[in-house]
Order: structure tokens, then C-alpha cells, then sequence
């Protein structure tokens, strides 16, 4: 059973459409981070974020921690290509700052 | 600044066969982790190292698995014997204690196929 829900699981549009991704949980965090991985490689972070109700800007993509700091969104404007990939995102809870990661969404944005 | 390495990048081997990871984390990084990644799910946790301890290690299946990080640096994991189940990227990650994000850096993993 996964502490994270990310949903979608797929999602697949065209380039310069608006998408935006859930990640879910019954669980405090104490942080939130979001993740990008492409096949073959491992995750690369995209953002932290620490306070509930937080925003962070990054180019064309906005992070969102939930006021609770139970939930978190991303929002892509005008996807690209270059955006495809898994997009995981991970809370950390617990004695150790222990990170536990979602399943995951598998995006693909087609020219 | 060179990342996390990890070798080898793939394995394939019989079940009941011993095999082991390597990971170097980047210099200066206090804080180890080796994950688990089954095709289409996120990273899972097996061990956290803070220098040469194992603070966490509640999820490595200690029948089978065993890791070390004996300097405080490099560290490997070794599976003994593999089951077709543990055919899987195992992940490692390096930290830099005391930040409050604990922000990881990921290595590219090595891809275990048990046969």
C-alpha cells in the first residue's frame, strides 16, 4: 500500500496543452518533494516544499503544498516535449525525515 | 562535480547466485540511501546510512540482503541468494546532512534481472 496516491497514473497530451498532476495522502508531511525520471535514469529533483498552503514557480511549472501538508499539486502550462517523463512525488515523515514515494505519473506530450 | 555513480548498470544472473552493488555518493555527502524501484512504482527505502551507521534499515530483508558502508563513503548492497522477485533498479542516493530539505541526488541505478 502506498502512503502516496499520485494520480493520474498515465497521461498523455499535446504539446501546449495545461495539465496537472495530484499527489495525495491521510499523512502529515514535514516536506514535500517532486521528482522527474527519465527511463534509464534516476530522479531528479524538481522542488521542496516545507510549508502547508506554499507555492513555488518554476519556469512553467507550479508546486503547491497543501495547507494540511497532506497534499501536493503540479501544474505544467504549456507542456513541451521535453516535459515527458515519470513524474514522482515524495514525503517525508517520521523519526528520520524518512522519504516515501508515490507510484508516480507516466507523462507523455506528443509534437 | 561528478554525481552519485553506481555500478554495474545492469545485472543479469540465476536465481540462488550472489550479487552485489556499488555506489559512490558525491564528496562531502554525509548521508546515504539505496532504494528499490519495481517497474512502474516509486523508489522504496532500504537503508539510510548517516556516515558508517545504518540508522534505518527496517525495510532491507535481512535474510537475504546486507549492506556496508565502511568508510563512510562507498557503500554496497549485496542480495544472497537472489529470487526471480528481486529483479528490480536498485537506486542510490547521497545527501548532505543538516539541511533541513534533505535534498537527495540519485545515481542512474543498476537494473537487477534474476532468470
Amino acid at each position: 500500500t502506498q502512503l502516496l496516491e499520485q494520480s493520474p497514473q498515465f497521461l498523455s497530451i499535446q504539446e501546449g496543452e495545461n495539465l496537472t498532476v495530484y499527489c495525495n495522502s491521510s499523512s502529515v508531511f514535514s516536506s514535500l518533494q517532486w521528482y522527474r525520471q527519465e527511463p534509464g535514469e534516476g530522479p531528479v529533483l524538481l522542488v521542496t516544499v516545507v510549508t502547508g498552503g506554499e507555492v513555488k514557480k518554476l519556469k512553467r511549472l507550479t508546486f503547491q503544498f497543501g495547507d494540511a501538508r497532506k497534499d501536493s499539486s503540479l501544474h505544467i502550462t504549456a507542456a513541451q516535449p521535453g516535459d515527458t517523463g515519470l513524474y514522482l512525488c515524495a514525503g517525508a515523515a517520521g523519526r528520520f525525515n524518512k522519504f516515501y514515494f508515490g507510484s508516480g505519473t507516466k507523462l507523455n506530450v506528443k509534437p | 562535480e561528478a554525481g552519485v555513480v553506481q555500478s554495474p548498470r545492469y545485472k543479469i544472473i540465476e536465481k540462488k547466485q550472489p550479487v552485489a552493488f556499488w555506489c559512490n555518493p558525491i564528496s562531502g555527502h554525509n548521508t546515504l540511501y539505496w532504494y528499490l524501484q519495481n517497474l512502474g512504482q516509486g523508489p522504496e527505502l532500504l537503508i539510510r546510512y548517516e556516515n558508517e551507521e545504518a540508522v534505518d534499515d527496517s525495510q532491507l530483508p535481512k535474510d537475504r540482503f546486507s549492506a556496508e558502508r565502511l568508510k563512510g563513503v562507498d557503500s554496497t548492497l549485496k542480495i544472497q541468494p537472489a529470487e526471480l522477485g528481486d529483479s528490480a533498479v536498485y537506486l542510490c542516493a547521497s545527501s548532505l546532512r543538516g539541511e533541513e530539505s534533505y535534498e537527495q541526488y540519485f545515481g542512474p541505478g543498476t537494473r537487477l534481472t534474476v532468470t
